[in-house]
């Protein structure tokens, strides 16, 4: 499985873009890219997910450089109920897809 | 509600009790999963079920049991459990192990403490 790298936390204020990178040097061809959002005492929430290039959706986008060895998630204009921790996966290829999550990014954001 | 459904939502249990937890989903998945995250901790893969059969145990503890009698509900039977088995136990859905498109949808979790 690819190793995924991230900050442990980021600080933001209500209204700002906040982005948040992962690096997953050691992605496979076939591998894809998924971010899950988990708020404290609850299990976490799919977001978004993408091979390549850019993908957006209601909550976020996500761009992948043309190496795909890292990833960007976007969070446009953020509140204070984006206050959460943010997990990168990175996997898919193979067969069977289990992802396996490492500690994540907290995010607070403050008023 | 994400579609999966745990309870109880909170379970307080002496080491000596034997207490069940359950999770349901009528997402038409066929994939289950069992996680555990303790404190400032990343979540912890258990177990997985894919059309009813086990397909992984994560080397966890024998007083830990699942039990799957259907793709859409999902048991863990505890039994003799220690203080440090406290913690949030989540259950996940895809629609198989090898659904990478898709995601996976978790529920709410049991939040589990062992006096």
């Amino acid at each position: 499985l690819a190793k995924t790298t991230q900050p442990i936390s980021m600080d933001s204020y209500e209204g700002q873009e906040v982005n948040i990178t992962c690096s997953h040097n050691n992605i496979a061809t076939n591998d894809y890219i998924t971010w899950y959002q988990q708020f404290p005492s609850q299990g976490p929430r799919f977001i978004i997910q993408g091979y390549k290039t850019k993908v957006t959706n209601e909550v976020a986008s996500l761009f992948i450089p043309a190496d795909r060895k890292s990833s960007t998630l976007s969070l446009p204009r953020v509140s204070l109920s984006d206050t959460a921790v943010y997990y990168c996966l990175v996997g898919g290829s193979g067969g069977s897809y289990i992802p396996t999550f490492g500690r994540g990014t907290s995010l607070i954001v403050h008023p | 509600e994400t579609g999966v459904t745990q309870t109880p939502r909170h379970l307080v249990m002496g080491m000596t009790n034997k207490k069940s937890l359950k999770c349901e989903q009528h997402l038409g998945h066929n994939a289950m999963y069992w996680y555990k995250q303790s404190a400032k901790k990343p979540l912890e893969l258990m177990f997985v079920y894919n059309f009813k059969e086990q397909t992984e145990n994560n080397s966890v503890p024998s007083r830990f049991s699942p039990e799957c009698p259907n793709s859409s509900h999902l048991f863990l039977h505890l039994h003799t459990l220690q203080p440090e088995d406290s913690a949030l136990y989540l259950c996940a859905s895809s629609q198989t192990t090898s659904d990478r498109v898709n995601g996976y949808t978790f529920g709410s979790g049991t939040r589990l403490t062992v006096v």
